[in-house]
C-alpha cells in the first residue's frame, strides 16, 4: 500500500495568516492526490483533485500544488471558517490511501 | 442536489453483524462508482470498500477482506455494506460516499452524514 505523511500534524494560526501545509507519498503517484476538509462532527468535505485543482465552489484561497511524492496546500488570508482539519488522499492505486490529517487551529 | 444517506448503524457483539445502507438520490446512481469509508473515533479517514457502477469489480481494504462485502442495487438507488464477524476495531463512523472522475483520476465528491458502528460487549 501507499503511505501518505502529512506534515505538521497540528498548525496554529491566525485569522488573516497564509498558510502550508505537506502530503508525501512513499512513492510517485504522478499528480494523484485529493485534498478534503473536515470539521468536528461532520463529514469531509471534498477541495482540490489532481493536485492543484479546485472543486466548484471552494474559494480561491486555497490552492494545491505538487506531483510524484511531494504535494503543498495553501490557504491564504485564512477565515474563521477555515479551522479544521485536512486530509490528503492519494487515487493512484488501490487502496486509496489517506495521510493521517493536519489539524489547523485558532492561535 | 446530491444527497447520500446512511443508515443500519448501531451497537453490535463483538463477531456480530450489522448491514449499512445508503440511499442515493440527485443523481444517476448507477453512473458512478461507489465507496464505503470509515473514521473511528478520533482518528483519521480510512478506505474500506468501493464497487463499479455496475456492480462487477468490487475492492476491500485488507482488514475487512473475507468479513465485510459491499454491493449495490441501481434499481434502488441504494448500495450497501454487510459486515460480518465484527471486532472492536470495526468500531467507528461509516460515510458513504461518491466516486467520479475528477480531472481523469477519481476523487470522492460527495459524502453522507456517516453511521456510527459501535462493537463492544
Amino acid at each position: 500500500d501507499i503511505q501518505m505523511t502529512q506534515s505538521p500534524t497540528s498548525l496554529s494560526a491566525s485569522v488573516g495568516d497564509r498558510v502550508t501545509m505537506t502530503c508525501r507519498a512513499s512513492q510517485n503517484i504522478n499528480n494523484n492526490l485529493n485534498w478534503y476538509q473536515q470539521k468536528p462532527g461532520k463529514a469531509p468535505k471534498f477541495l482540490i483533485y489532481v493536485a492543484s485543482n479546485l472543486q466548484s465552489g471552494v474559494p480561491s484561497r486555497f490552492s494545491g500544488s505538487g506531483s510524484e511524492t511531494d504535494f503543498t496546500l495553501t490557504i491564504s488570508n485564512l477565515q474563521p471558517e477555515d479551522f479544521a482539519t485536512y486530509y490528503c488522499q492519494q487515487t493512484y492505486s488501490d487502496p486509496y490511501t489517506f495521510g493521517q490529517g493536519t489539524k489547523l487551529e485558532i492561535k | 442536489q446530491v444527497h447520500l444517506a446512511e443508515s443500519g448503524g448501531g451497537l453490535v457483539k463483538p463477531g456480530g453483524s450489522l448491514r449499512l445502507s445508503c440511499a442515493a438520490s440527485g443523481f444517476t446512481f448507477s453512473d458512478y462508482y461507489m465507496s464505503w469509508m470509515r473514521q473511528a473515533p478520533g482518528k483519521g479517514l480510512e478506505w474500506v470498500s468501493h464497487i463499479s457502477s455496475s456492480g462487477t469489480y468490487t475492492y476491500h481494504t485488507d482488514s475487512v477482506k473475507g468479513r465485510f462485502t459491499i454491493s449495490r442495487d441501481n434499481t434502488k438507488n441504494s448500495l450497501y455494506l454487510q459486515m460480518n464477524s465484527l471486532r472492536a476495531d470495526d468500531t467507528a463512523v461509516y460515510y458513504c460516499t461518491r466516486a467520479a472522475s475528477c480531472g481523469g483520476a477519481s476523487c470522492l465528491d460527495y459524502w453522507g452524514q456517516g453511521t456510527l458502528v459501535a462493537v463492544s460487549s
